[in-house]
């Protein structure tokens, strides 16, 4: 089975364009989760999804974050406009509903100049 | 509250030797304790998690230790190997379909 999915692997942009990053969940897991990785805050929620609906977005830094989940095999987080502390690993991961175990994506590793 | 505190930041071990993680957590509603293992350039792996109502739990060369009543948990690599030089993050949730909370991190190099 493949592994959830993540595109793009690597994100350079300038300050002030819009990015879009985006996730494809392990087939049959209803819980869908964005993580943050950054060398001074570590590992951090973003925002997360059950059965496609946001449960917490407690963790989307400011308005300039927004996350989208259409379906079950696909979800979006967008910055706009995208800042130079922007810059870090995103990761999407996935789980069973029920199950607590939690699959990662590659990450994005996202620069913004 | 919902903080995790890992411990050390990093740790060099000799080959065959014994890695020990600690993590530390304050809220009791936390009640699922897994540990993530990363390797550069790759998204954490899920390595071993532990349950409230069990102390130990064994896989391969890897143990969780858990103590409720001080609310730590550890995590023991016996005989390292260099291919076991990683990032590992303790985490914890409070029920299914909730988010992580992740300790730092500690960077582990084995050296041979």
């Amino acid at each position: 089975d493949a592994g959830v999915i993540q595109s793009p692997r690597h994100e350079v942009t300038e300050m002030g364009q819009e990015v879009t990053l985006r996730c494809k969940p392990i087939s049959g897991h209803n819980s869908l989760f964005w993580y943050r990785q950054t060398m001074m805050r570590g590992l951090e929620l973003l925002i997360y999804f059950n059965n496609n609906v946001p449960i917490d977005d407690s963790g989307m830094p400011e308005d300039r974050f927004s996350a989208k989940m259409p379906n079950a095999s696909f979800s979006t987080l967008k910055i706009q406009p995208s800042e130079p502390r922007d810059s870090a690993v995103y990761f999407c991961a996935s789980s069973r509903t029920g199950n607590r175990e939690q699959y990662f994506g590659p990450g994005t590793r996202l620069t913004v100049t | 509250q919902q903080q995790v505190k890992q411990s050390p930041q990093s740790l060099i071990v000799q080959k065959g030797g014994i890695s020990i993680i600690n993590c530390a957590y304050e809220n009791t509603a936390l009640d699922y304790f897994p540990w993530y293992q990363q390797f550069p350039g790759k998204g954490p792996a899920l390595l071993i998690a532990i349950r409230p109502d069990v102390s130990e739990k064994k896989e391969g060369r890897f143990t969780i230790s858990f103590n409720k009543s001080a609310k730590q948990f550890s995590l023991h690599i016996m005989d390292s190997q260099p291919g076991d030089s990683a990032t590992y993050f303790c985490a914890a949730s409070i029920e299914a379909g909730t988010a992580l909370i992740f300790g730092k991190g500690t960077t582990l190099s084995v050296s041979s």
